[in-house]
């Protein structure tokens, strides 16, 4: 079945800089992959998608790549600041079944002044 | 004002007893979805419905159960069966025509079962 990690629980940067955040999965030939925020006790928000024949999408600050070959998507915020602070999931389409999503565990991003 | 509202935001319950959970889009979305989280743990899916009066198990259904009347609608019941019914349960939407699928989520419930 098809696995989905992402880089690390967490992650800490100050104000200013690139956060960059690693998806990987096996087992897998995604035709398109999903970014998500979530605010503690709240639902996740979808902020960008990717599909497998674009390299590089970008949305305001967020940059998302897309390696088919490495089975790797990263995600960038550039000019990070504290408000971006917030766990980030990715998500993969599932099987044959349409609109289905499989979700990375997500990485807790801390931006502190 | 669109989007998908879920109540209540918690929920307290006593072991043994059944308990729904109620998730209702305005999204005119055809597809639906509920997910459990857990700390540390990705959502997993346990339903998912899409179409009115069809719906498939996901990867945790055991104990659950859930009802598709109507387009607008996706109760999640949880019931005794369910051996650690405590968690944050969200429910989504999402379009099945055009290529995107992204899904809209509710603002969630917290089930806290004693």
């Amino acid at each position: 079945s098809q696995k989905i990690e992402q880089n690390s629980e967490a992650l800490n940067i100050q104000e200013g800089k690139t956060a960059t955040l690693t998806c990987n999965y096996t087992n897998y030939s995604p035709a398109y992959l999903q970014w998500y925020r979530q605010d503690p006790g709240r639902g996740p928000v979808f902020l960008l998608l990717i599909r497998e024949n674009e390299k590089e999408k970008r949305k305001e600050r967020l940059k998302v790549t897309f390696d088919t070959t490495l089975k790797q998507s990263l995600f960038h915020i550039t000019a990070s600041q504290p408000a971006d602070s917030a766990t980030y999931l990715c998500a993969l389409p599932g099987g044959s079944t349409l609109g289905r999503l499989y979700f990375g565990r997500g990485t807790q991003l801390t931006v502190w002044p | 004002d669109g989007g998908i509202t879920q109540s209540p935001k918690y929920l307290f319950r006593k072991e043994g007893q059944n308990v729904t959970l109620s998730c209702e889009q305005n999204l005119n979305h055809d597809a639906m979805y509920w997910y459990r989280q857990d700390p540390g743990q990705g959502l997993r899916l346990i339903y998912y419905s899409q179409i009115v009066n069809d719906f498939q198990k996901g990867d945790i259904a055991e104990g659950y159960s859930v009802s598709r009347e109507k387009k607008e609608s996706f109760p999640l019941t949880v019931t005794s069966a369910q051996k650690n019914p405590t968690a944050f349960y969200l429910c989504a939407s999402s379009p099945t025509s055009g290529s995107s699928y992204e899904q809209y989520f509710g603002p969630g419930t917290r089930l806290t079962v004693t």
